[in-house]
């Protein structure tokens, strides 16, 4: 079964900075998708970016973007130029080819400095 | 376009009891998959129901069913509630149920068994 893990249950960055956040994951499939979720206090999740594996370019959001290493099987998230409303939960997500649902990871809690 | 609803947003039962979870998609989203979050677990995958048929399910007992109508609506149901239950649960809905596709989420009904 496919595995997420984000290791940093909590990060903080200061306000304007730049800030990473990792995931791993584990697959034996070579064909898949990858996602970034931000759920902030309201609760309610929203996509922050997503990827899919056949693709060598990293996608970009704006202030978000992604390193994708896909030998090493990591999905790490930037969030550049930080602001306090990025202050939320930012899942990874997986999915693979075969109309099988998300896979998250336990999440990293993310506060915003001023 | 209105989001994806979720009814209620709060709900207390006693242990033993039963409960539904009403889910309203996206307009013109045919797939909906239940999650359920607590601090411990993280989000874990219940069930995708797609046109009306379920076509996933995760790792749960049977006291967790689900439905999908006509309109796409989805109730999900806990029967012989245990206070383990007590957790967030999110609906989300997409267009289709390909490995890209969007999922949108609801703001989640979030239930305290007593």
């Amino acid at each position: 079964a496919q595995t997420v893990t984000q290791s940093q249950p909590e990060m903080s960055v200061q306000e304007a900075e730049t800030v990473t956040l990792s995931c791993t994951y584990d697959t034996s499939e070579s064909d898949y998708y990858l996602f970034w979720y931000k759920q902030p206090p309201s609760r309610q999740m929203i996509l922050v970016i997503r990827q899919e594996a056949y693709k060598q370019q990293n996608a970009t959001e704006n202030r978000f973007s992604v390193n994708f290493q896909k030998a090493a099987k990591s999905f790490s998230l930037k969030i550049s130029d930080s602001q306090l409303g990025d202050a939320a939960m930012y899942f990874c997500a997986y999915r693979g080819s075969g109309n099988t649902p998300l896979v998250f990871g336990k999440g990293t809690r993310l506060s915003v400095i001023a | 376009k209105a989001g994806v609803t979720q009814t209620p947003r709060y709900l207390i039962k006693t242990r033993g009891q039963q409960v539904t979870l009403s889910c309203s998609p996206i307009s013109g989203h045919r797939s909906v998959s239940w999650y359920q979050q607590t601090p411990g677990q993280g989000l874990q995958f219940l069930f995708e129901y797609f046109s009306e048929t379920q076509r996933n399910k995760g790792n749960f007992p049977g006291r967790f069913s689900g439905r999908q109508f006509s309109n796409s609506r989805s109730e999900m149901n806990v029967s012989t509630l245990e206070l383990g239950d007590s957790a967030l649960y999110l609906c989300a809905s997409s267009f289709d149920r390909y490995g890209f596709t969007e999922a949108f989420f609801g703001q989640g009904t979030r239930l305290t068994v007593v």
